[in-house]
């Protein structure tokens, strides 16, 4: 069955320095994948999606990679922010065969906390 | 305005009520979602509206009934839940279908949520 992990429940990195997250998946293959932000008690939040066709997108401080070969995704946040802490979930499209909107299946998200 | 809206914030209702959780998006979106949150878990796909009709039911128990009345409406009816039922429930639209449109993948736009409790 189909498989999203994110490399860790919580990662604690020092202010200014890069944070790296990582989501893997298998017995998949997306055609895209989207990155989205979560504070407790709001709504998943949009950062950035990258196809299977491309291998890195920026925006701003944001930086996500896309590796089809190993099924990787690395999401980094430079010059980070204490105001950068909050769950950030890496999600795949559940395409069906046939056509048909798609839904998205998210991984269980990386606890991102920034110490000043 | 790129802004989905829910209602109500909170629910509490009793496990033989009836109730029912609304979610509008005036972004000319014409895919919209029902999603499922527990606590310290990610969201998982529960309906898929698409053009108005429904698309995708994940295997949900009928006891929560989708209804999209308009492309800017989606409705959540609940009946008869069970305490397992509480959860945060996100509504999310999409600009359109990103396989059938060939498309290259279409962000979602999430709402702020219902948390709903059953007692």
């Amino acid at each position: 069955s189909q498989k999203i992990e994110q490399n860790s429940e919580a990662l604690n990195i020092q202010e200014g320095k890069t944070a790296t997250l990582t989501c893997n998946y298998t017995n998949y293959s997306p055609a895209y994948l989207q990155w989205y932000r979560q504070d407790p008690g709001r709504g998943p939040v949009f950062l950035l999606l990258i196809r299977e066709n491309e291998k890195e997108k920026r925006k701003e401080r944001l930086k996500v990679t896309f590796d089809t070969t190993l099924k990787q995704s690395l999401f980094h946040i430079t010059a980070s922010q204490p105001a950068d802490s909050a769950t950030y979930l890496c999600a795949l499209d559940t395409f069906r065969r046939g056509g048909g909107a798609d839904g998205l299946t998210f991984g269980k998200g990386t606890h991102l906390i920034i110490q000043p | 305005d790129t802004e989905v809206t829910q209602t109500p914030k909170h629910l509490v209702m009793g496990m033989t009520n009836k109730k029912s959780l609304k979610c509008e998006q005036h972004m000319g979106h014409r895919a919209m979602y029902w999603y499922k949150q527990k606590a310290k878990k990610p969201p998982e796909l529960m309906f898929v509206y698409s053009y108005e009709k429904l698309s995708i039911n994940e295997s949900v128990p009928s006891r929560f009934s989708p209804e999209c009345p308009n492309s800017s409406l989606l409705n959540l009816h609940l009946h008869a839940l069970q305490p397992e039922d509480s959860a945060l429930y996100l509504c999310a639209s999409s600009q359109e279908q990103a396989r059938l449109a060939g498309g290259p993948g279409y962000e979602q736009y999430f709402g702020p949520g219902t948390r709903l409790t059953v007692t």
